[in-house]
């Protein structure tokens, strides 16, 4: 079945401590996107990716990197300068909007805490 | 600036039919989704509008007033397993998706 991979389903970060998320889809689609959920607000774009090797600071960057070497694969590093990382992680992916209905489609997401 | 807002929380019961408001004010304007999360899961698509009017699709609707800036999701025949958020999203002229905080529903017997 197609679809996008998020893992793992819980991870926890220690102080320092770079970790990344992995989110793979195998739907072909060109457009991958990463967004963090907080309690009581809205999904909010981090990155975002609409061709291999090319990708786009949202509107949360900051503490965050990411990388596109293959078409299926949009990994998020959390790096250390990212003072406040406990929240829900969403992954998407979507082919790129033509005039026609094309809605993004969301990995299980990646629950994230601070030791 | 860019806003999109709902009512935070809605009740209703089952059998019963409800409908969640959606307001926004985007740069640009390439259509607008609704997306159903139950708690602790990724959110699924129910619906796309960028023209005016209602489409339907099932138990669930979606009306877009482009003109107003506002959109509304119907539920008929609620069912218990419609407990959820409901999440409304436009797509901006950058062709990203602006979310807005989610509207939590709970149906009760």
């Amino acid at each position: 079945d197609g679809g996008i991979t998020q893992s793992p389903k819980y991870l926890f970060r220690k102080e320092g401590q770079n970790v990344t998320l992995s989110c793979e889809q195998n739907l072909n689609h060109d457009a991958m996107y990463w967004y963090r959920q907080d309690p009581g607000q809205g999904l909010r774009l981090i990155y975002y990716s609409q061709i291999v090797n090319d990708f786009q600071k949202g509107d949360i960057a900051e503490g965050y990197s990411v990388s596109r070497e293959k078409k299926e694969s949009f990994p998020l590093t959390v790096t250390s300068a990212q003072k406040n990382p406990t929240a829900f992680y969403l992954c998407a992916s979507s082919n790129p909007p033509g005039g026609a209905n094309q809605p993004q489609h969301f990995g299980d997401g990646t629950r994230l805490s601070i030791l | 600036g860019q806003n999109i807002d709902q009512p935070t929380e809605m009740t209703a019961t089952e059998g019963a039919i409800v409908q969640i408001n959606c307001t926004y004010q985007t740069s640009g304007f390439n259509g607008l989704f609704w997306y159903q999360q139950h708690a602790g899961e990724a959110p699924t698509f129910l619906s796309y509008n960028v023209l005016d009017g209602l489409e339907e699709k099932g138990r669930f609707s979606s009306f877009l007033s482009r003109s107003k800036g506002y959109s509304y999701l119907l539920l008929k025949e609620l069912q218990m397993k419609d407990s959820a958020s409901y999440l409304c999203a436009v797509r901006d002229q950058s062709n990203k998706l602006i979310f807005g905080a989610g509207t939590r529903l709970a149906v009760h017997p």
